[in-house]
């Protein structure tokens, strides 16, 4: 089966600043999706970023960006300029077929004034 | 406006009783899905479904119930089996099950028994 981690239960960052959180899964299929998702308190799910296994490319959303390591199995979050909004949870999903997504435990990052 | 409905916000349920949470999705989705959501464990796939009709267990089944006789609703329903039922409940839908597309989430229902 599928599993996701997240080494980081929690992150903190000054305003401003750059923060990355991290997230690793493991998997043998060659062909999936890797998803960021933001629930702030409102405990809203709100897609933040998602990645194409077959794509080279690194996916960037405005000042969110990632690193995607395929080899590693490697699927890091940069959150630049970071912002008070910013402050919530973060969740890192895989998806081979969207009836088998995977969720991390999760990342509370705070954004400190 | 489109998007997912999940009622009621929160719900409490004594010992022994079965109880039902509801969601409702509006964007035309193929796929709907309920998720579990314990502190420090993130989301556990409780059911989908890719189809009216048609429903299949996730990783965490055992003590819950599922419909799909419409589209656009997938109600959850917790019965007096599931030995820790106290916990956050997230129904989520996207276009197909397939296409690896963004799941719409709803807000969430706060279960806790009593």
């Amino acid at each position: 089966a599928q599993t996701v981690t997240q080494s980081q239960p929690e992150m903190s960052v000054q305003e401003a600043e750059t923060v990355t959180l991290s997230c690793t899964y493991d998997t043998s299929e060659s062909d999936y999706y890797l998803f960021w998702y933001k629930q702030p308190p409102s405990r809203q799910m709100i897609l933040v970023i998602r990645q194409e296994a077959y794509k080279q490319q690194n996916a960037t959303e405005n000042r969110f960006s990632v690193n995607f390591q395929k080899a590693a199995k490697s699927f890091s979050l940069k959150i630049s300029d970071s912002q008070l909004g910013d402050a919530a949870m973060y969740f890192c999903a895989y998806s081979h077929n969207n009836n088998d997504m995977r969720f991390g435990a999760g990342t509370r990052l705070t954004v400190k004034p | 406006d489109g998007g997912i409905t999940q009622s009621p916000k929160y719900l409490f349920r004594k010992e022994g009783q079965n109880v039902t949470l509801s969601c409702e999705q509006n964007l035309n989705h193929d796929a709907m899905y309920w998720y579990r959501q314990d502190p420090g464990q993130g989301l556990r796939l409780i059911y989908y479904s890719q189809i009216v009709n048609d429903f299949q267990k996730g990783d965490i089944a055992e003590g819950y119930s599922v419909s799909r006789e419409k589209k656009e609703s997938f109600p959850l329903t917790v019965t007096s089996a599931q030995k820790n039922p106290t916990a956050f409940y997230l129904c989520a839908s996207s276009i197909d099950a397939g296409s690896g597309t963004e799941a719409f989430f709803g807000q969430g229902t706060r279960l806790t028994v009593v």
